[in-house]
């Protein structure tokens, strides 16, 4: 079975700041990798996915991340952080058949 | 419908008795996936749907879980005798196709079960 590990349940930045956003996954075979938001009150949305082409990935919101095989990583990054960007952020990988979530990772952005 | 929908919003039970809960996707979509999210934890995944069809159903916690799918449309997810710890938000989300799970997932708003 996968599994997806996200380091830092909670990540505060300063606005204007670099995010960065840990996920690190086990797989014996080249996954799918995602990244999703969840803004407060609202449904999961897709930022981005990677599936086995450019390693570097870019989304919306300006958030981009890179797939690093011999890292088993798949880090979200942002060059400057909005108020706007607070929210949960899960990190999700697929074999095929199933699929598998982090824990998630709560962004606050400090003024 | 403009996105997925599910319902109810909020279902609070008492412990032993059978929940459905509904899932619509958005139109056209042909793949319906199921989560389960419980309080501080991540979304663990239960089933999806091709069609009508569910080709694993290994992710279902326990033989008191099922889902259907007809009209390669609405679906239900249904839990008898519930438990406490069954009390989770459910999500639902579907996808305009499903090709070996790198499709777009568009989640609904989930249902928030509390089973008393």
């Amino acid at each position: 079975a996968q599994s997806v590990t996200q380091l830092g349940s909670h990540v505060s930045v300063s606005e204007g700041a670099l995010v960065l956003l840990r996920c690190n996954y086990s797989s014996s075979v080249p996954p799918y990798l995602f990244w999703y938001v969840q803004y407060p009150n609202q449904g999961l949305q897709l930022l981005l996915k990677y599936t086995s082409a450019a390693t570097l990935v870019k989304g919306i919101n300006g958030f981009e991340a890179e797939f690093k095989k011999s890292e088993t990583s798949f880090h979200l990054t942002k060059p400057s952080a909005h108020m706007s960007d607070a929210a949960e952020y899960f990190c999700a990988v697929s074999d095929g058949n199933q699929f598998y979530f982090g824990t998630g990772t709560s962004l606050t952005v400090i003024p | 419908g403009a996105g997925v929908s599910q319902s109810p919003s909020n279902k609070v039970t008492e412990k032993g008795k059978d929940v459905e809960l509904r899932c619509d996707p958005i139109s056209g979509h042909t793949a319906l996936y199921w989560y389960r999210q419980s309080l501080g934890q991540g979304l663990e995944f239960l089933i999806y749907f091709q069609g009508n069809s569910a080709p694993d159903k290994s992710g279902l916690p326990s033989d008191r879980f099922s889902a259907e799918r007809t009209g390669g449309s609405v679906s239900t997810l249904t839990i008898q005798r519930t438990q406490q710890e069954d009390s989770a938000v459910y999500l639902c989300a579907s996808s305009l196709v499903f090709t070996g799970g790198r499709d777009t997932q568009y989640f609904g708003p989930g249902t928030r079960l509390t089973v008393l």
